[in-house]
Parts: structure tokens; sequence; C-alpha cells
């Protein structure tokens, strides 16, 4: 166990709707990652969220979107859902953010099917 | 453009056979190395890390590998598998440049299947 937590575990949707899948990061971690696993992309990092902001963005789609909260948690909203979108989708957290020598330790993922 | 490639997607071994699987990386200035490893159902794990100083690291269960900065490789090994080693293995890397955050960019991953 990581310490990393991940709501839903599974999701099943149908193209066109609206998501929301959650993380809590590790205690007293500030830095929260997103990665979406799918067996056509591989493991591609999302978004990075340091104490409440954005700090780095990588291959997120427009219709996605993230925020970290004041309790450091934090929410991955996905829209229009298309079926591409099915994948498992990982959150990961670490003590600081950039230029500093520390692993992320990722959470037990969401599974999302969009039928 | 930041990249990791791992060579074997899908390895068979028997238990008790040598494991080595390839990881290349392509970065500009400082690099950290990871491998994580993904059993069945579960979620990624750190296997090992290297950030500096010594180049051959020693992981949990057995694992190790070593960066070999003139080759822009850092191997997976482990001497003699187990059929609890079967599993997905991922390299990734991470820049140390302010621009790229922390992120981790992954391997595609390797497949690898112990037959006891």
């Amino acid at each position: 166990d990581s310490g990393v937590t991940q709501t839903p575990k599974h999701l099943i949707t149908a193209t066109g709707q609206r998501v929301t899948l959650r993380c809590s990061p590790r205690s007293g971690d500030l830095s929260v990652y997103w990665y979406q696993q799918s067996l056509d992309q591989g493991l591609q990092f999302l978004i990075q969220y340091y104490n409440g902001e954005e700090r780095a963005k990588g291959n997120i789609l427009e219709r996605f979107s993230a925020q970290q909260f004041p309790d450091l948690h934090s929410e991955l909203n996905l829209s229009s859902l298309e079926l591409g979108d099915s994948a498992l989708y990982f959150c990961a957290s670490s003590p600081l953010g950039g230029n500093a020598d520390y692993e992320q330790y990722f959470g037990p993922g969401t599974r999302l099917t969009v039928t | 453009a930041q990249s990791v490639s791992q060579h074997n997607h899908h390895v068979i071994l028997s238990e008790a056979a040598s494991l080595e699987l390839g990881c290349n990386y392509s970065y500009g200035g400082t690099v950290n190395l990871f491998w994580y490893v993904q059993y069945p159902g579960q979620h990624l794990q750190l296997l090992l890390k290297y950030f500096s100083g010594d180049p051959l690291v020693k992981g949990i269960k057995g694992f190790e590998a070593e960066f070999i900065k003139s080759k822009f490789s850092f191997n997976l090994r482990k001497p003699s598998v187990q059929w609890s080693d079967t599993a997905e293995y991922f390299c990734a890397g991470r820049a140390q440049k302010k621009s790229s955050g922390d992120k981790l960019t992954f391997g595609t991953g390797t497949r690898l299947a112990v037959r006891p």
C-alpha cells in the first residue's frame, strides 16, 4: 500500500458523459500527478499540481481538467467522454515538486470504461 | 524531446533463469531514472531508482540496474527470477528541469512471464 488512495476503483459510463476521479495523496505530500494508461498509448503523464497550483502539463486533452484543493486532494474531470478515453487513470504523489530527488508513489488507479 | 525506450516487449523465462531488460533514455541535462513494476491488477511499485552517485543501484526483491551514461542505458537485471516476478516492468525517466516539472516519462513496458 503506497498511501495514495483513489476513488472510485471502477467507473462505467456512456459516451458524452462527464466523470470525476478523486485522488488523496500520501500524508504530507504536496505534489499530485495524473497519468493515463491505455493499451495504445501506454503510460502517459497528464498533469501535475503542487500545493494547489498547476506545475506541469502533459498530453492532457482540453476536455480534461484537474484541480488540487487546499487539503491537497485532487480531482480529474473528464467530460464529453469518448470510447478512446477508456483507460486506467493513475494518481501519484511526492513530497516536493521540481528539481527534487524524490520518487513518486502511485495509487491503485481508477479503471474507466466508456461504452 | 525526452524519451525512454524499452526494447523487449514480451519476455518469457523459466524459473532460476537470469533476467536483463533493456532501457535507453534520451534527455538533455541531468536525468533521474526509475524502474517500476506492475503486478497483475495492481498499481505501480518502485523497484529502484538512480539519482546520482554509484551507477549500480540495488532495489527490492533482488533487482539491480546499472546506469551507463555513455550508452544512455539503464538496464534492469536479476540473477535468478521466480514465478512471482511475473509482471509488467516499466522504465521511467525524469529531467531535472524546472520547466518540465516532475513528470515521469515511461517506456512502453516489458511483460515478463516466468514459467515454474
